[in-house]
């Protein structure tokens, strides 16, 4: 088995501050995802990398940047926090492919900005 | 993007058979569905999935209706650890690899 390990667990942030989550996986999954989940909601789509140095959008990529910088780790920042906001961000690997791949999540980031 | 469509709640007891059912109307044909439930303050945990045949493990049985528009979780037995948010998802193919499109999930209360 493996472990998605996310830090910090809770993050809290001033308007227009530029914030920087971290995801490390150690099932040497080649494809890693960044979702957000906003209170009562389903998961949204921000980023995905399906290999090292590699970078997609998915639906909600504006106002986010990341980086895959090795394998095993790929972060997300915010670029500028807006006030009030209040969401989960998870992280998530899965072997590549079209078949089956079934996703692993870690715990979360909670992110308050105040 | 294909989309699902799930009850916003179910209510239940312990040792009941749970039917929890999904609408994917505009499912393609080489879309997977998948089944993750979540508890507070964890990540999403992977059930099942199926694409064309219902499917079975030790946590559930997925029946999809032959024309793929619709499925249904069947929790049997169901316990106070089953009590979660079910999530009815569409695995979609884009740019080489696959992304899950999530809807707002059925919230599953189990009572003793």
């Amino acid at each position: 088995g493996g472990i998605i390990t996310q830090t910090p667990k809770f993050l809290i942030g001033q308007e227009g501050q530029k914030l920087t989550l971290k995801c490390q996986q150690n099932f040497n999954h080649d494809t890693m995802y960044w979702y957000r989940q906003d209170s009562g909601k389903g998961l949204r789509l921000i980023y995905y990398s399906i290999t090292e140095n590699d970078l997609q959008k998915g639906d909600l990529s504006e106002g986010y940047d990341a980086s895959r910088e090795k394998k095993s780790s790929f972060s997300l920042t915010v670029t500028s926090a807006q006030k009030n906001e209040m969401a989960v961000f998870l992280c998530a690997s899965s072997i590549p492919g079209l078949g089956h791949a079934e996703q692993f999540f870690g715990p979360g980031t909670r992110l308050t900005v105040l | 993007d294909a989309k699902t469509t799930q009850p916003d709640s179910m209510e239940s007891t312990e040792g009941e058979t749970v039917h929890l059912p999904c609408s994917h109307a505009t499912i393609s044909g080489n879309e997977y569905i998948y089944w993750y439930r979540q508890v507070p303050l964890q990540g999403p945990e992977y059930v099942t999935h199926g694409l064309q045949q219902n499917t079975t493990n030790s946590m559930a049985f997925l029946a999809i209706a032959s024309d793929r528009k619709s499925s249904t979780l069947i929790l049997p037995h169901v316990s106070l650890r089953d009590a979660a948010v079910y999530h009815c998802i569409l695995r979609v193919a884009q740019g080489g690899s696959a992304k899950l499109i999530f809807g707002e999930g059925t919230k599953l209360t189990v009572s003793s």
